[in-house]
């Protein structure tokens, strides 16, 4: 079993829709949760930052943790065609060097 | 500025070649990492500078040789690669309280081996 787990998508979308992106871990011992948005051909931009549970909001894009279940969200409200791109999940540990765990990335076309 | 800055964008090398990537970054960050991505896939972590020691190294082949001359530059001297590690490789920094966490990337460097 993978540490984390990120379905690959493709997700297509309209336009205006509500996305939501989901990854699920299986170490307790994270508590530091990031999104990164991933254009072609770029590096991956930080998106999200989240320390521990509950929810960041950022303009369009809401972050959310779940420690219990082990399950972390993106989601993206009034979603662009600017959005499409792939959506890393990443986390890591508390203390010392921690090295980010990457979920597969999910690709997402919005289109108008 | 959260901005972190790689050079060349893009490189074609050959297999006897030697060539070195380069990257900076001004935002005071002392941790900073060299990865690997190839197509479709997460990046993978290869080298981390911190306080301009290498601390991590993921098991890298020597011909990657990395070199953190200041706190603020970060080089990937390249020698003898093989076509397999043809891929983006990209350079991060983060605050060094946080380790690996919330790096900021940079563009990367689309490298090709011929």
């Amino acid at each position: 079993q993978k540490e984390v787990e990120q379905d690959p998508g493709p997700l297509s979308v309209p336009e205006g829709a509500i996305v939501s992106l989901n990854c699920t871990y299986s170490n307790s011992a994270f508590q530091y949760f990031m999104w990164y948005r991933q254009y072609s051909r770029k590096g991956p931009e930080l998106l999200m930052y989240t320390y521990s549970s509950g929810n960041k909001e950022d303009g369009r894009f809401t972050a959310q943790v779940d420690k219990s279940s082990k399950y972390i969200s993106l989601f993206i409200r009034d979603s662009q065609p600017s959005d499409s791109a792939t959506y890393l999940c990443a986390m890591g540990g508390s203390g010392g060097y921690n090295k980010l765990i990457f979920g597969a990335g999910t690709r997402l076309a919005v289109h108008p | 500025d959260t901005e972190v800055t790689q050079t060349p964008k893009h490189l074609v090398m050959g297999m006897t070649n030697k060539k070195s990537l380069k990257c900076e970054q001004h935002m005071g960050h002392r941790a900073m990492y060299w990865y690997k991505q190839k197509a479709k896939k997460p990046p993978e972590l290869m080298f981390v500078y911190s306080y301009e020691k290498l601390s991590i190294n993921e098991s890298v082949p020597s011909r990657f040789s990395p070199e953190c001359p200041n706190s603020s530059l970060l080089n990937l001297h390249l020698h003898a690669l093989q076509p397999e590690d043809s891929a983006l490789y990209l350079c991060a920094s983060s605050q060094e309280s946080l380790g690996g966490i919330a790096a900021f990337f940079g563009q990367g460097t689309r490298l090709t081996v011929v």
